[in-house]
């Protein structure tokens, strides 16, 4: 596609519910990357892919939060189990090669959990 | 780690005036520096970048400097329009990913 699509844009969960967070990068980038932004702070790193694979989850803030990319294109952001402290935007983003910093955002997706 | 610093987080001028945002980084390897523009409700846009082996680059209205000895890169936006208002983020790489400041809210009053 032409861009990075996000989805849903907007999910309201309840304290406890399971959530899954779809992101569809741009056709043949290789690199994918799943971003926190919580209000009024920048986007934190949660993990990133290289095709299929997950090379790096270091910035899952607890084994709640899971992420996959089968295929090596869609992305899901799974969070088990959330709580109100997982209340922000999710960002990805992918670029075309491994190491290329060049990022192309999605709109997010904004998770409110009540 | 990267870790990167960046202020002001706001800045409020006239339309027509500049805006200056600077950041600073640790890591002294680190070789790429993006800003990125974040607009309500969308996800952050690559406005301009600069790499290690030069010093300023320009892009119509915006620039960006880059001082590889003190390990500071700035934003420089010229004859402010309101449409620049936004949040601007700088970034530079951490392990394998950006590691981004904490943004400056930039206001163009009309």
């Amino acid at each position: 596609g032409a861009g990075v699509s996000q989805s849903p844009r907007y999910k309201v969960a309840k304290r406890g519910q399971d959530v899954a967070l779809r992101c569809d990068p741009i056709s043949g980038h290789v690199s994918l990357f799943w971003y926190q932004q919580a209000l009024g702070q920048g986007p934190e790193f949660l993990t990133y892919f290289q095709n299929e694979a997950q090379l790096d989850k270091s910035g899952l803030p607890s084994d709640r939060f899971f992420a996959e990319r089968p295929e090596g294109s869609v992305s899901t952001l799974k969070i088990q189990r959330t709580q109100q402290e997982d209340s922000a935007v999710y960002l990805c983003a992918s670029s075309h090669s491994d190491r290329e910093y060049g990022y192309t955002f999605g709109s997010g997706t904004r998770l409110t959990v009540v | 780690g990267e870790n990167v610093e960046q202020h002001p987080s706001t800045l409020s001028v006239q339309e027509g005036d500049s805006a200056v945002i600077k950041c600073t980084y640790s890591d002294s390897a680190s070789n790429y520096f993006p800003w990125y523009k974040q607009e309500l409700g969308k996800g952050p846009q690559l406005i301009i970048d600069i790499r290690s082996n030069v010093g300023e680059k320009k892009d119509q209205r915006i620039a960006v400097t880059l001082n590889k000895t003190a390990k500071h890169f700035s934003l420089h936006i010229t004859e402010t329009q309101p449409e620049d208002s936004a949040v601007y983020f700088c970034a530079a790489p951490g392990e394998g990913n950006l590691i981004f400041g904490k943004g400056t809210k930039l206001s163009v009053k009309p």
